[in-house]
Parts: C-alpha cells; structure tokens; sequence
C-alpha cells in the first residue's frame, strides 16, 4: 500500500537526550513536512523539504534537526536544545509540482508522540 | 496567507448534513480554500480544496460564496466517524513556499446518535 509511515508511535528519552524521529513514503511525492501538535492546538511547522538535498526552516525549527538524503526519507532530530520536546509529532508529503494546487493535498502519517521524562 | 476565522465547535445529528463555515474575508485572487480534518490522535486527512466553483468529491462538498470571503464544507449524511477537528486553510498554490500549510485551531464538529 502506498503511503507514509512514522515510528514508533510512542516514543519515551531522558531530557537531555537526542531522539530521531522516522518518517518514510512510497508515494513519491518531491515534498515532505515535520509538525508538531500540543495539547488541544493546532500543527506547527517545524522543517519541509522541497526536493532532495535541499530543506527549509519552518516556524519553530530551533532545537531540531532535519536531513533529507533519499527521496522517501526525513527524518527529524529532536536535539537536546529543544525546550520542550513532549508533543506529537507529524510527518506529511506531498505532490512536488511548483505552482499547482493538488502540491498543498498533504497527506500524513500516522504520528509519533514523544515524551521526554 | 489569508488568515481564515472557524467556530471553536459545532454538533450534528448522525444522518444529518453538517454545514461547517469559514470566514476568509482577505483572501487574494490567487489563494484558494483547502480543508482538512483530523481525528483524535491521528494525522490530518485532506478532504477537498477549491478556488471559486463549488467543488464535490466523495467525501464532502465545498460551497464558497461568489466574493470569496467565505466557504462552507458540507458533510451530506455525517456519520458518527465524521467526529474530528476540521480545519479551513487558506493557501496560494505556488510561490516559495509552496506546500507550507498553517493550521489554525479548527472546529470540533461531535455527531451525535
């Protein structure tokens, strides 16, 4: 089945530490997308990538880190810097054609909602 | 972007229509209206997007009123699995930052039996 999968879906680090977050799709879609989501609010862009090798910083890209080395692939460091990591966290692609309103159709994975003990 | 206004929370009967509004009163020529939704503890769903015609897909309609300030998603016969936030995203379809979508806080719609 095509689509984008994120794991784990539970995610427990000691403060202090690093955690990479997973986020892979086989629908090959150009774009990719980090979220964050607190308690009864709405996503926050963290990091998006637009093509291969190349990323931009979202709204609340401190403390976080991002590569993306594969087509299918993003995965999202949440760095010791971070001041409050505990959230849930969501990973999205979409359609890589510039200019076209189909590249705004998201589609997200499952999440992963990490708690920092 | 056009920053959009939604009601905090809405109810419906199951079977019902629910008719969730949108206000977008500065939206520009070139943006158009994308609606999402998400169920507790999932990731967002898109359900429909639309320009200036009314738009119908197998989910859900999408009514936008002829000045564009405002839209309506229609849910025909809500389902009691129809229970989530559903967010109104106003967005352009290109520029630099194409795809960089920013989701307010949304309407909680409850269907009830």
């Amino acid at each position: 089945d095509g689509g984008i999968t994120q794991s784990p879906k539970y995610l427990f680090r000691k403060e202090g530490q690093n955690v990479t977050l997973s986020c892979e799709q086989n629908l090959n879609h150009d774009a990719m997308y980090w979220y964050r989501q607190d308690p009864g609010q709405g996503l926050r862009l963290i990091y998006y990538s637009q093509i291969v090798n190349d990323f931009q910083k979202g709204d609340i890209a401190e403390g976080y880190s991002v590569s993306r080395e594969k087509k299918e692939s993003f995965p999202l460091t949440v760095t010791s810097a971070q001041k409050n990591p505990t959230a849930f966290y969501l990973c999205a692609s979409s359609p890589g054609t510039s200019g076209r309103s189909s590249y705004n159709e998201q589609f997200f994975g499952p999440g992963t909602r990490l708690t920092v003990l | 972007d056009a920053k959009t206004t939604q009601p905090t929370s809405m109810d419906c009967a199951e079977g019902r229509a629910a008719n969730l509004p949108c206000n977008h009163s500065t939206i520009s020529g070139n943006e158009y209206v994308y609606w999402y939704r998400q169920i507790h503890s999932q990731g967002p769903q898109y359900i429909i997007h639309g320009l200036k015609n009314n738009e119908t897909n197998e989910m859900a309609s999408l009514i936008i009123t002829e000045d564009r300030k405002s839209s309506t998603l229609i849910l025909p016969h809500a389902t009691l699995r129809d229970t989530a936030v559903y967010y109104c995203i106003v967005r352009n379809a290109g520029g630099t930052s194409y795809g960089k979508l920013t989701f307010g806080q949304g309407t909680i719609l409850t269907v009830h039996p």
